[in-house]
């Protein structure tokens, strides 16, 4: 089914540890973006690609850095996990500026 | 990017219709209006979006004003599985949606 797949669905972290998040989307969009959900609140924007080789910083981006590998594919790496990050993470796609956007399931993280 | 402004909380009748008011005073003339939502903490949902015009889909439709400083989503018989937070936003040049704290729609029985 086409759609944004994120990798992994649970995931349980120790303070200082590394990881990355995965997410991967078929329907050929030149946009990604990364997003976190905090309990009770909105979404915020971490980072977005507009299209495949560039980056750039959304509106809570420390601690985070991404990788737009090819156009599908766009990672999320924590480098030394914080509680702070404890977090719902989700990962979108979009093509041109008048498409809405698709988001996957989301990566539940809890950072202990 | 143009901010908007939704009441936090709204209930509805099951079956009657839904409507949920947005405030975006500081719209531009080139960006868009969406709708999304999201259930029990799944990811957003797409739902409508619209420029100047009203616009209907087979999930909602979206009442525009002339001044495009507020819009309405409607939801014409809303069921409990409608029961969701609702997200208006404002889409930049930029191509980036911000999310605010959106409105929470308990539709009861």
């Amino acid at each position: 089914n086409a759609g944004v797949t994120q990798t992994p669905k649970f995931q349980v972290l120790k303070t200082g540890q590394s990881m990355t998040l995965q997410c991967a989307q078929d329907m050929n969009h030149n946009s990604m973006y990364w997003y976190r959900q905090d309990p009770g609140m909105g979404l915020r924007l971490i980072y977005y690609s507009a299209s495949e080789g560039t980056t750039d910083k959304g509106e809570v981006p420390n601690g985070y850095n991404v990788s737009r590998l090819n156009k599908r594919e766009f990672s999320l790496r924590l480098e030394s996990a914080a509680p702070s990050q404890t977090s719902v993470y989700f990962c979108a796609s979009s093509g041109d500026s008048t498409y809405g956007y698709t988001f996957g399931s989301g990566t539940r993280l809890t950072v202990v | 990017d143009a901010k908007t402004t939704q009441p936090p909380s709204m209930d509805c009748a099951e079956g009657r219709a839904a409507n949920l008011p947005c405030n975006h005073s500081t719209i531009s003339g080139n960006e868009y209006v969406y709708w999304y939502r999201q259930i029990h903490s799944q990811g957003p949902q797409y739902i409508i979006h619209g420029l100047k015009n009203n616009e209907t889909n087979e999930m909602a439709s979206l009442i525009i004003t002339e001044d495009r400083k507020s819009s309405t989503l409607i939801l014409p018989h809303a069921t409990l599985r409608d029961t969701a937070v609702y997200y208006c936003i404002v889409r930049s040049s930029e191509n980036k949606l911000v999310f605010g704290a959106g409105t929470i729609l308990r539709v009861k029985s």
